[in-house]
């Protein structure tokens, strides 16, 4: 269906460990989205891939878009504290609708 | 450049009462989606509107919630009769063009 599953649901790392989150379909996307949200905040948008492939960093974290766009990645290099917080992806839903159906979410902790 | 605005950051009901929830856009979007979440859970998106018009209210209860997005003043998420099951955070978010989203902070709901 339109669901949009990612793990892991939770990832404890030590600060300056790497972290990767995936987010898989079933569908082809039309577009896959990133945000974040902080503990206690609100979503914050992080990215917006479009084309196969498709890479693209924002200083520690690298986005990456797959060639059957099916499944996306956000890979954060060398964590810090500030990093935590919940990442979910976020796709359209099927052609003719407007809404967007997020992931599940995954969870990270960073250790100092 | 003002965020995306919600009124009341939390709202307290009692069951059987209406909880009115407020959401001005950022300036210039004419998009706007409401979402509820869970503690812990991830988003669900429940309608989208643009100014005077609901597009998609798919993820909308049928009953007791409706949404309203007039030409002048603020996006409103109203919830008929409340139960405690309605308990959670509502987001909203605007968009420019019906894609990237930028939320508030939330509006969380109690019913007791």
């Amino acid at each position: 269906g339109q669901q949009v599953m990612q793990i892991p649901q939770y990832q404890h790392v030590q600060e300056g460990e790497d972290f990767t989150t995936y987010c898989n379909s079933s569908t082809t996307l039309s577009n896959i989205q990133w945000y974040k949200q902080r503990p206690g905040g609100h979503p914050v948008f992080l990215i917006q891939l479009v084309k196969s492939g498709e890479v693209k960093k924002q200083k520690r974290l690298t986005f990456q878009f797959g060639e059957a766009k099916k499944n996306s990645s956000l890979h954060i290099t060398a964590t810090q504290t500030t990093d935590v917080g919940t990442y979910f992806c976020a796709r359209r839903g099927t052609s003719g609708t407007y809404k967007y159906i997020f992931g599940t979410g995954t969870r990270l902790k960073v250790l100092a | 450049n003002a965020g995306v605005m919600q009124n009341p950051r939390h709202l307290v009901r009692r069951r059987g009462q209406e909880a009115r929830l407020r959401c001005s856009p950022m300036k210039g979007h004419s998009h706007v989606y409401w979402y509820r979440q869970l503690p812990e859970e991830g988003l669900k998106f429940m309608v989208y509107l643009q100014k005077e018009n609901i597009i998609d209210e798919s993820g909308m209860p049928k009953e007791r919630f409706s949404a309203e997005f007039p030409k002048e003043g603020p996006s409103i998420l109203r919830i008929q009769q409340v139960v405690r099951g309605d308990s959670a955070a509502y987001f909203c978010a605007s968009s420019p063009r019906g894609n990237e989203q930028y939320f508030g902070p939330g509006t969380r709901l109690t019913v007791t």
